[in-house]
């Protein structure tokens, strides 16, 4: 069966601090693995991440793959309050015939309170 | 470019009773999804659309929800009867079509209580 797992489940740190949200993940067949992030409404998309060792960034938010290992992390440097959030890791499965599932089997989530 | 629009937000039910929620995609997107999201956890997909036809519903607990999309543009979400391990928020997201996750657009979801 097809897993995604994150970890830690949450966290608590101050503003300034460097966080490191981990995504370990059981897939058949791989397509991408995505992060998003959720602030008690609809999850926004962060990053869509296919090969491996490749970093991509926006901001202070940077994720990497590793396809060898099957694992993600999101780094989020100097935080502030307003990354306080739920931030959820995705894997989208491809189909036996390697065609397009375009669903989404997330992990149980990572929830960030970042203190003043 | 308007988003995906759910109703109710908000509902609060007792144990055996019904409930219904809709859901109206972004415009011209072919891929419909409803994913369960209970407290804790991360969302569970239910049901997924293509156009008005049902792509998987591999996960979606037949004997008391149901779910359609006629058109190929709207969709319900149907509970009958509820139970306390219904309570999570109902997320309807959608894409153009069956193609890249980053595509996926969600809707701000309804929270459901059952009592």
């Amino acid at each position: 069966e097809d897993k995604v797992v994150q970890s830690p489940l949450s966290l608590v740190v101050h503003e300034g601090d460097t966080v490191t949200l981990n995504c370990s993940y059981e897939v058949t067949n791989f397509r991408s693995l995505l992060w998003y992030k959720q602030e008690k409404k609809a999850p926004t998309f962060l990053f869509m991440l296919t090969s491996s060792g490749i970093e991509k960034k926006s901001g202070r938010l940077s994720s990497i793959l590793d396809k060898k290992e099957l694992f993600s992390i999101l780094n989020i440097t100097a935080t502030q309050t307003g990354d306080s959030a739920v931030y959820l890791c995705a894997v989208e499965p491809l189909n036996p015939g390697s065609s397009n599932t375009g669903k989404l089997i997330f992990g149980q989530g990572t929830t960030l309170q970042v203190k003043p | 470019e308007a988003g995906v629009a759910q109703s109710p937000r908000y509902k609060i039910i007792e144990k055996r009773q019904s409930v219904a929620f809709w859901c109206n995609p972004i415009s011209g997107h072919a891929t419909l999804y409803w994913y369960q999201q209970i407290l804790g956890q991360g969302p569970k997909l239910l049901i997924q659309f293509q156009n008005n036809g049902v792509v998987d519903d591999s996960q979606l607990p037949k004997d008391r929800f149901s779910a359609e999309r006629l058109k190929g543009v709207d969709s319900t979400l149907k509970i009958q009867p509820a139970k306390l391990e219904d309570s999570a928020v109902y997320l309807c997201a959608s894409s153009p079509r069956l193609i890249s996750g980053n595509t996926i657009y969600f809707g701000e979801g309804s929270w459901l209580t059952v009592v």
